[in-house]
């Protein structure tokens, strides 16, 4: 399959924990990535290869791998964390990208 | 520090040619590292990866846009373009350019994007 599916909208309190997953078939045989936008603004890149976390990025994202599922924790919620969500992938071969459809995360 | 910006018309007639631009700074189009890559996301949806173009001029093509689809290198070695052909209302979006990092594996210098509106 060619689908990264996401949930449309996830909504957490200040300080709470939220968790945003991404399933597709593709993703036992290849990496995901997730990007952060904010309204108005270009993705930016969060977490890498399923569970890496760039410098710069706050250690309340984490990303985790289990099977065709993949998931991504904000731990602490702050409201500058309200974005939407996407992660990325790419097909068997590594040669198409792929996108999830994006989650809207909305803090309370 | 990479920058990408794209241009080109904000408006495009329907059934018209959509022709855009991105313009790479502080780096070269010429390495085998990266893929040079366009985004676009329709208006209150998700993104969309239409393809992406190497340094040698190589294409990989969404399928779903592939026949109307093509990218090229500019003659300078800093730039790259698309161009999407009979374009509808459906093509209204923002368009980002990107460089797609090989080594890592995502995308991780991006334009601030352009909208572009299909008019009928």
């Amino acid at each position: 399959s060619f689908e990264l599916t996401q949930p449309p909208s996830v909504s957490v309190s200040p300080g709470q924990t939220v968790t945003i997953t991404c399933s597709g078939d593709v993703l036992s045989k290849q990496y995901a990535y997730w990007y952060q936008q904010r309204p108005g603004q270009a993705p930016m890149m969060i977490i890498y290869q399923d569970t890496e976390r760039p410098s710069g990025v706050p250690d309340r994202f984490s990303g985790s791998s289990s099977g065709t599922t993949v998931t991504l924790t904000i731990s602490g919620v702050q409201a500058e964390d309200e974005a939407d969500y996407h992660c990325q992938s790419a097909d068997k071969t590594g040669t198409f990208v792929l996108f999830g459809g994006g989650t809207r995360l909305t803090v309370l | 520090q990479v920058q990408l910006q794209e241009s080109g018309p904000g408006l495009v007639k329907a059934s018209q040619t959509l022709s855009l631009t991105c313009s790479v700074s502080a780096g070269s189009i010429d390495s085998g590292d990266y893929h040079w890559t366009w985004v676009r996301q329709s208006p209150g949806k998700g993104l969309e990866w239409m393809g992406h173009i190497y340094f040698d001029g190589r294409t990989d093509y969404n399928p779903s846009l592939e026949s109307r689809l093509s990218m090229s290198l500019g003659m300078s070695r800093s730039l790259f373009s698309l161009s999407l052909t009979s374009v509808t209302a459906a093509d209204t979006a923002i368009y980002y350019c990107a460089r797609d990092n090989q080594t890592y594996g995502y995308l991780d210098y991006w334009g601030l994007g352009l909208l572009v509106t299909v008019s009928s």
